[in-house]
């Protein structure tokens, strides 16, 4: 299993470009969510999703898109990147009824 | 709302001693979890303890164990005979489950230095 994986793992863009960040799960996981994480903030859910066609705001899902076509994919989409958008991006995967969630090793971003 | 709250932004600790992280939340829910996850250098986010929150007894794995005190809230990572590669930044971490939806809530960190 490749267990989590996230690909890029470091992108620079400039203000108001769009880009994709990509998240996969080989665990047949049901549960997907992204997390931002900045300096002295911890980790902030930003979009998640209970399964292929469902997914919901998190606390900070403002210039963010989600979709859920298929189990093992959760792509984040940015539409027009902003600076305050310059942060590190994790993917996470748990089973319903989990209690644990399990990382991808995250992306770095950074916006000009 | 739930919120996690770590009030020790930083702690050291010599090699082979032990340091207690603390942690508190705010719930209003009955059912729930709780996690120390573990972060080095490499940024990969790494699950050291969970504990069941209608579990009485405090969940251990080999040096790190908890206290937990449900009523007062209160879950506290212990990590003994500290080693160097316990150097790392520490975050508490809530589970809810609302309607179908499981959300982490994250304290903001405690970045942990192991002093040799």
């Amino acid at each position: 299993n490749a267990g989590v994986t996230q690909t890029p793992k470091f992108q620079v863009l400039k203000t108001g470009q769009s880009m994709t960040l990509q998240c996969a799960q080989d665990m047949n996981h049901e549960y997907m969510s992204w997390y931002r994480q900045d300096p002295g903030m911890g980790l902030r859910l930003i979009h998640y999703s209970v399964g292929a066609g469902i997914t919901d705001q998190g606390e900070v899902p403002n210039g963010y898109n989600v979709s859920r076509s298929t189990t093992e994919d959760f792509p984040l989409r940015l539409l027009s990147a902003a600076p305050s958008q310059t942060s590190v991006y994790f993917c996470a995967s748990s089973y319903r009824t989990s209690n644990e969630q399990y990382f991808g090793p995250g992306t770095r971003l950074t916006v000009t | 709302a739930q919120t996690v709250t770590q009030s020790q932004p930083e702690m050291s600790v010599q090699e082979a001693e032990t340091v207690t992280l603390s942690c508190t939340y705010d719930t209003s829910e009955s059912d729930y979890y709780l996690f120390w996850y573990k972060q080095p250098p490499s940024r990969q986010m790494i699950l050291v303890i969970r504990q069941e929150a209608y579990k009485q007894q405090n969940a251990t794995e080999n040096r790190f164990s908890v206290n937990f005190q449900k009523a007062a809230k209160s879950f506290s990572l212990k990590i003994s005979d500290s080693q160097l590669g316990d150097a790392a930044m520490y975050f508490c971490a809530y589970r809810i489950s609302q309607g179908g939806s499981e959300k982490l809530v994250f304290g903001k960190g405690t970045k942990l230095t192991v002093n040799p």
